[in-house]
């Protein structure tokens, strides 16, 4: 089973900053948080990735709570193309990358 | 999805019919996988593997086949396709471990068995 818990949507305005939580409240000391995104049905695009400390990159801000339960994606200025299903993901020692349901962003106008 | 190439894009195949789906990547990564995603859901995890002659199942191993003789490449077998198979299929890759290092996808191989 996926070791990630997101809402199923969520909306936001455009040129607004959208917020995104994860909750993985088993994750490991050494395991990372991924987020990945997927618009219509292409293939998931490689967002951010952060151990323990928050990562920005041009992309987008990732906010690890201290305890590693969770986590937040910022978009700072959500845009229409922005518009997609977002993964929140911890690879394990095991391998087995599981995806979750995600959470469907809709950016509105 | 720089580095991962996966053939054919489209396939229509009749019931019982066996294919394969290919998967390449040139950036010498360890760690290669397929996943499959029906209409509406999210990727589910099919086989994996950590190097060339390593292999193992994920979620949703049955009706699949892999093997991998080399590190570019990660074939994925279906043996008698169902209907139940249509579903676009995903390959990805990363080096060694997943975790830690960026995993690139590539951007999917449309399977309809009719």
């Amino acid at each position: 089973d996926a070791k990630t818990t997101q809402p199923p949507s969520m909306d936001c305005a455009e040129g607004r900053a959208a917020n995104l939580p994860c909750n993985h409240s088993t994750i490991s000391g050494n395991e990372y948080v991924y987020w990945y995104r997927q618009i219509h049905s292409q293939g998931p695009q490689y967002i951010i990735h952060g151990l323990k400390n928050n990562e920005t990159n041009e992309m987008a801000s990732l906010i690890i709570t201290e305890d590693r339960k969770s986590s937040t994606l910022i978009l700072p200025h959500a845009t229409l193309r922005d518009t997609a299903v977002y993964y929140c993901i911890v690879p394990d020692s095991s391998y087995k990358l599981i995806f979750g349901s995600g959470t469907r962003l809709l950016v509105r106008p | 999805n720089a580095g991962v190439t996966q053939t054919p894009k489209f396939q229509v195949l009749k019931t019982g019919q066996s294919m394969t789906l290919q998967c390449a990547q040139d950036m010498n990564h360890e760690y290669m996988s397929w996943y499959r995603q029906d209409p509406g859901m999210g990727l589910r995890l099919i086989h994996y593997s950590v190097g060339a002659g390593i292999t193992d199942q994920g979620e949703v191993p049955n009706g699949y086949n892999v093997s991998r003789s080399t590190t570019e490449d990660f074939p994925l077998r279906l043996l008698s396709a169902a209907p139940s198979q249509t579903s676009v299929y995903f390959c990805a890759s990363s080096h060694l471990p997943p975790s830690g290092n960026t995993i690139y996808f590539g951007e999917g191989s449309w399977l309809t068995v009719v």
